[in-house]
């Protein structure tokens, strides 16, 4: 399994202010994805980070709002920028093994989370 | 595009049987997933099911996969206070270079002594 650490685990910030969370991972990994959940919510996917090129934005989320970096294959961060109260989420980071993008599937196909970022916005 | 779909509460008392059901729109997904979230707590992997099997088991958790109606359902054995959480089920879709999960809302398990 790998082990994922996120930092930091919970901050509150002052609206118009920017956060970066960092993605530390003990193995390397192809894809790290980030997700954020709203209070109540369930999770959504903002984007998958593959090292070396651009992320990928799902809908509804753009790279000005979250510039996201994957320097290497074991590291990566998530910037919510020019914060509102509306961005007050959980922010997870999860990782997919290599296994994970063959189609065939393979040993290992769990994916993995880290404890989260609690954000608060003010 | 997916989309998991899951009853948003559930209460049982100690001791009982606990099934959470799921049901996804993707017939292409090919994992299928079980997250327990404790309150202020991660995610934590429950346990997953292949879309070709039908059932699995790992202890107190059985997993049944009815992949003609796209219905998932976990079910915990001998329920305990401990288990009170919220447990979400997730489709995995896999493309070209990748794959993401895509998420129910999660089913908030109540557990009563």
């Amino acid at each position: 399994s790998a082990v994922i650490s996120q930092k930091p685990s919970r901050d509150i910030c002052q609206r118009g202010t920017s956060l970066t969370i960092q993605c530390q991972v003990d193995s390397q990994v192809t894809m790290m994805f980030w997700y954020r959940q709203q209070p109540g919510q369930s999770l959504t996917l903002i984007a998958t980070a593959n090292q070396g090129s651009e992320a990928t934005y799902e809908s509804g989320f753009v790279i000005d709002k979250f510039p996201i970096s994957r320097p290497n294959l074991t590291f990566s961060t998530l910037t919510v920028s020019n914060m509102s109260p509306e961005d007050s989420s959980i922010y997870l980071c999860s990782v997919a093994p290599a296994a994970l993008i063959s189609r065939g599937g393979g040993p290992r196909v769990e994916a993995f989370f880290g404890q989260g970022t609690r954000l608060t916005v003010v | 595009g997916e989309d998991v779909e899951q009853s948003l509460f559930l209460s049982v008392r100690e001791g009982d049987s606990s099934v959470i059901n799921c049901t996804y729109t993707d017939s292409s997904s090919t994992y299928l997933y079980w997250y327990k979230q404790e309150p202020g707590a991660g995610l934590q992997l429950l346990t997953y099911i292949f879309s070709n099997m039908d059932m699995k088991q790992d202890q107190r958790l059985t997993v049944l996969l009815n992949k003609k109606d796209k219905h998932l359902s976990l079910r915990i054995a001998d329920t305990q206070t401990g288990d009170s959480a919220i447990y979400f089920c997730a489709a995995l879709r896999i493309y070209n270079q990748g794959g993401k999960l895509i998420f129910g809302q999660g089913t908030e398990l109540s557990v009563k002594p």
